[in-house]
């Protein structure tokens, strides 16, 4: 199994607070990204990471932030969470940027917004 | 755009019988297509993953897949089932940009009945 872990793993949370998600990699892999999957929309990208500091947008980056100041960690951050963003989260680790490279999925974390 | 249309939402076969989950995709280059499955409460595992060559691709677990381009379907089947096969499998297309995109379609969602 590739090295990916994420924390917390479950997290209950109120409408309007801050929520910061770690993924965590030890494959010195450059590129990471976060993914929201709700059902019957599979996953979506919400924002991903190719070098320390260089990262960019997907296409569900609304009320999302994002921090890489290693290698190994990328964070998500919802500055003010709200109950459609209630989800289970997945960082992902890929080595290359090309179509055919192999994504690895971390474990998920499981957020709730009351 | 690319998309992914997994059909099927929910399959339930009879242990030790086969498997075909189908997956069509739109895109307008070459494609990239990937199989992941995932157990309840994990991340996404690569089953098998097709870039070019030979349609008829052999993954992970007994599961093989065939890339069809002029029905643009890339189905998964498995000869026999067995009850661990339980899971959800998505169908996902990807390509090279600035990041590697992958497109992952909603999910078929597979039960396995002894």
């Amino acid at each position: 199994d590739a090295g990916i872990t994420q924390s917390p793993r479950h997290k209950v949370t109120e409408t309007g607070t801050p929520v910061t998600l770690r993924c965590h990699q030890t494959e010195n892999h450059r590129y990471m990204y976060w993914y929201r999957q709700d059902p019957g929309h599979g996953l979506r990208l919400i924002h991903y990471s190719y070098g320390v500091k260089d990262t960019d947008k997907g296409e569900v980056s609304d009320g999302y932030s994002v921090s890489r100041s290693k290698t190994e960690d990328f964070l998500l951050t919802l500055e003010s969470a709200t109950s459609s963003q209630t989800s289970v989260y997945f960082c992902a680790i890929s080595d290359n940027r090309v179509g055919t490279d192999t994504q690895y999925f971390g474990p998920g974390t499981r957020l709730t917004v009351l | 755009a690319q998309s992914v249309t997994q059909p099927d939402i929910h399959i339930t076969v009879s242990e030790g019988a086969s498997l075909e989950l189908r997956c069509n995709y739109s895109y307008g280059a070459t494609p990239y297509l990937f199989w992941y499955v995932q157990s309840p409460g994990q991340g996404l595992q690569l089953l098998l993953k097709y870039f070019s060559g030979d349609t008829l691709v052999q993954g992970i677990k007994g599961f093989e897949a065939e890339f069809k381009r002029s029905q643009s379907s890339f189905n998964l089947r498995k000869p026999s089932v067995h009850w661990s096969d339980a899971a959800e499998y998505f169908c996902a297309v990807g390509f090279s940009g600035g990041y590697q995109k992958v497109t992952f379609g909603t999910g078929t969602k597979l039960q396995v009945i002894p």
